[in-house]
């Protein structure tokens, strides 16, 4: 399975740009890259997911290198509610739907 | 429109004994997994239900194991409880078995084993 190499922790300034990078240097052409992010024991949130190209939501962006060895998620204008841990999870294609899930990157958002 | 639920949200069992937690899917959604989420770490995938069979199995003893119902919802039993069984154990649901379908999750139950 495709793994991901994320950091252990980051700071982030209230109202700055949170970017939070991860790798998959062993990512195959099919698999999707997914971020999630489970703030203090709660049930993890899905904020968003690509294959290839760049994409927004209303959360975050996220940006696939053109390699696709690595992708960072960016939050535009952090805020208190945005400490949590964040995932980037890459989906195994030919197990189903399972998502395999790191250690992850825990965020904490400072006033 | 209701997402994912769970319950109970938390438990006490002790060594040896038997429990069952349940789950009920986010409207739409036929497709439900389970996940075992030990403190300080990443979820770890349990198995996923589909069609009211197991149709994917992570690395798990036969001492976990589940159902699902022909409304969707599903349960997870786990016999002769161990203290390393205390988690939260996280149910998340996703519309199409073995799709490309993201996959919403519950709140989870916390579990703890004395």
């Amino acid at each position: 399975d495709a793994k991901t190499t994320q950091p252990p922790s980051m700071d982030c300034a209230e109202g700055r740009a949170a970017n939070l990078p991860c790798n998959h240097s062993t990512i195959s052409g099919n698999e999707y890259v997914y971020w999630y992010r489970q703030i203090h024991s709660q049930g993890p949130q899905y904020i968003i997911h690509g294959l290839k190209n760049n994409e927004t939501n209303e959360m975050a962006s996220l940006i696939i290198t053109e390699d696709r060895k690595s992708s960072t998620l960016i939050l535009p204008h952090a805020t208190l509610r945005d400490t949590a841990v964040y995932y980037c999870i890459v989906r195994v294609s030919n197990t189903g739907n399972q998502f395999y899930f790191g250690t992850g990157t825990s965020l904490t958002v400072i006033p | 429109d209701a997402g994912v639920t769970q319950s109970p949200t938390h438990l006490i069992k002790t060594r040896g004994q038997q429990v069952t937690l349940r789950c009920s899917p986010k409207s739409g959604h036929d497709t439900v997994s389970w996940y075992q989420q030990a403190l300080g770490q990443g979820p770890q995938f349990i198995f996923q239900y589909y069609e009211e069979e197991e149709r994917q199995r992570g690395n798990f003893p036969d001492r976990f194991s589940g159902h699902q119902f022909p409304n969707y919802s599903s349960e997870l039993n786990v016999n002769a409880l161990l203290l390393g069984d205390s988690a939260l154990y996280l149910c998340a649901s996703s519309p199409g078995q073995g799709g490309r379908e993201t996959q919403y999750f519950g709140p989870g139950t916390r579990l703890l084993v004395l």
